[in-house]
């Protein structure tokens, strides 16, 4: 099955550049969604096929995605951005048709 | 916008079944383009995908549960379902319902509903 790697968690100051990764192989090749989600909150769609924004995401959140890494990239960063942070993929390369997320990052706002 | 909303028991005994439904309102569940799913997370993890299903009834699910799981639709109540069977401690999430797109991205999910498996 397929496997996404997150770092467990990334602290950066407030108005600085947070960078999260979701490594997977070639996950270039693949669309890549992000969710935050904030302690006993649902999780909330911030990054869909790799850069696209939801109506309502500020423009602070964005994406990329190459090779065997993608990365949402977080700038401005500011307290109220403290949450869990989950890569998403959709697998159809097995004999299964996978959604398949990453085990999840914590953002730290110092 | 659509909203979903799951209910069910929030205890389940260990080797019994565990039953929940989510309710869409604001659309409806036979529109085409979309896919109904279940994610459940257990207390301090991550998330973990369970299975889909389209309202045509089709399904796919997570191999590691697929022995376990039934997901079904009922489009003339606008809902979609899930039975774990034989559930054990490991099973004790928050269980969400979603509606996926598509691409297979997950803009619109449930509030979540707790379930204890416990004796």
């Amino acid at each position: 099955s397929y496997v996404l790697t997150q770092p467990p968690s990334v602290s950066v100051a407030p108005g600085q550049t947070a960078r999260i990764t979701c490594g997977g192989n070639n996950i270039g090749s693949k669309s890549v969604h992000w969710y935050h989600q904030k302690p006993g909150q649902a999780p909330v769609l911030v990054v869909y096929d790799d850069s696209d924004r939801p109506s309502g995401i500020p423009e602070r959140f964005s994406g990329s995605n190459s090779g065997n890494a993608a990365t949402l990239t977080i700038s401005r960063v500011e307290a109220g951005d403290e949450a869990g942070y989950y890569c998403q993929v959709w697998d159809s390369t097995s004999d299964h048709l996978d959604v398949v997320f990453g085990g999840g990052t914590k953002l730290t706002v110092l | 916008q659509v909203q979903l909303q799951e209910s069910g028991p929030g205890l389940a005994k260990p080797s019994q079944t565990l039953s929940l439904t989510c309710t869409v309102s604001g659309g409806s569940i036979s529109s085409g383009g979309y896919f109904w799913t279940w994610i459940r997370q257990p207390p301090g993890e991550g998330l973990e995908w369970i299975g889909y299903i389209y309202y045509s009834g089709t399904t796919y699910y997570n191999p590691s549960l697929k022995s376990r799981l039934t997901i079904s639709v009922d489009t003339s109540k606008n809902q979609f379902s899930l039975k774990l069977s034989s559930v054990t401690a490991a099973d004790t999430a928050v269980y969400y319902c979603a509606r996926g797109r598509d691409d297979y991205r997950l803009p619109d999910w449930g509030l979540g509903t707790l379930v204890t498996v416990s004796s």
